[in-house]
């Protein structure tokens, strides 16, 4: 069965310090994968998703990017942090052709 | 930015009674789907839709996609207190890889 693993699960960084945060999804192959954002009590806002490696798509300009490493993992982060940039956020994967996608358990950023 | 509307934004109801929420669009999507989310966890998945006019159920629950392709409704029969949560609502657009979701509607049941 297919997993998805998201870390960490929590992080406070001071403003101006960089980001990684990793996602990886286990037991498929060439899935979308996604970055959403969630600000406190709203929405799901995308950021970026991916259909391949090495392929990304940015939905909202940001001081966000995001990477692709191998077919199975996607890295959100960040060179330096903001304020505005505290929230949670959550990787998510589908097998693409209108899917239903899967969530991780999602990261709660604070940046302080 | 977003492309769906989804209503109601909140809902007080009591144990027992049932629930409607809808979500609409000005464009046609391909694929509608309905998750749940509880505090500090991530959406799980509820019910999928993939063809207009389907009326698909899992449990108390119940959803339908819109013949126009536009919109689609969840509703919850009988809520217990385990329902309280955000309800989302979610679609792929034609020919497009990416999901976009509803502002999400927060359910509360009293007892």
């Amino acid at each position: 069965s297919q997993t998805i693993h998201q870390w960490p699960a929590t992080l406070v960084q001071p403003v101006g310090s960089p980001l990684s945060l990793e996602c990886t999804v286990e037991g498929t192959s060439n899935p979308n994968l996604y970055w959403y954002r969630q600000a406190a009590g709203r929405g799901l806002q995308l950021l970026f998703y991916s259909v391949g490696i090495g392929q990304i798509s940015s939905e909202v300009p940001q001081n966000l990017s995001a990477s692709r490493p191998q077919d199975r993992q996607f890295i959100l982060s960040s060179k330096k942090l903001l304020l505005s940039d505290s929230g949670f956020y959550l990787c998510a994967w589908s097998l693409g052709g209108n899917t239903e996608a899967f969530f991780g358990q999602g990261t709660r950023l604070t940046v302080v | 930015g977003q492309q769906l509307n989804q209503s109601p934004q909140s809902m007080f109801i009591q144990e027992g009674e049932d629930v409607s929420m809808n979500c609409t669009s000005s464009s046609i999507f391909n694929t509608w789907l309905w998750y749940k989310q509880d505090p500090g966890e991530g959406p799980v998945l509820l019910i999928a839709l993939y063809k207009a006019g389907e009326l698909t159920s899992n449990g108390r629950l119940t959803a339908q996609f819109g013949i126009t392709r536009k919109d689609s409704f969840l509703n919850i029969s009988a809520s217990i207190p385990s329902d309280v949560g955000i309800y989302f609502c979610a679609g792929q657009l034609r020919n497009n890889n990416d999901m976009r979701f509803g502002a999400g509607t927060r359910l509360t049941v009293k007892p």
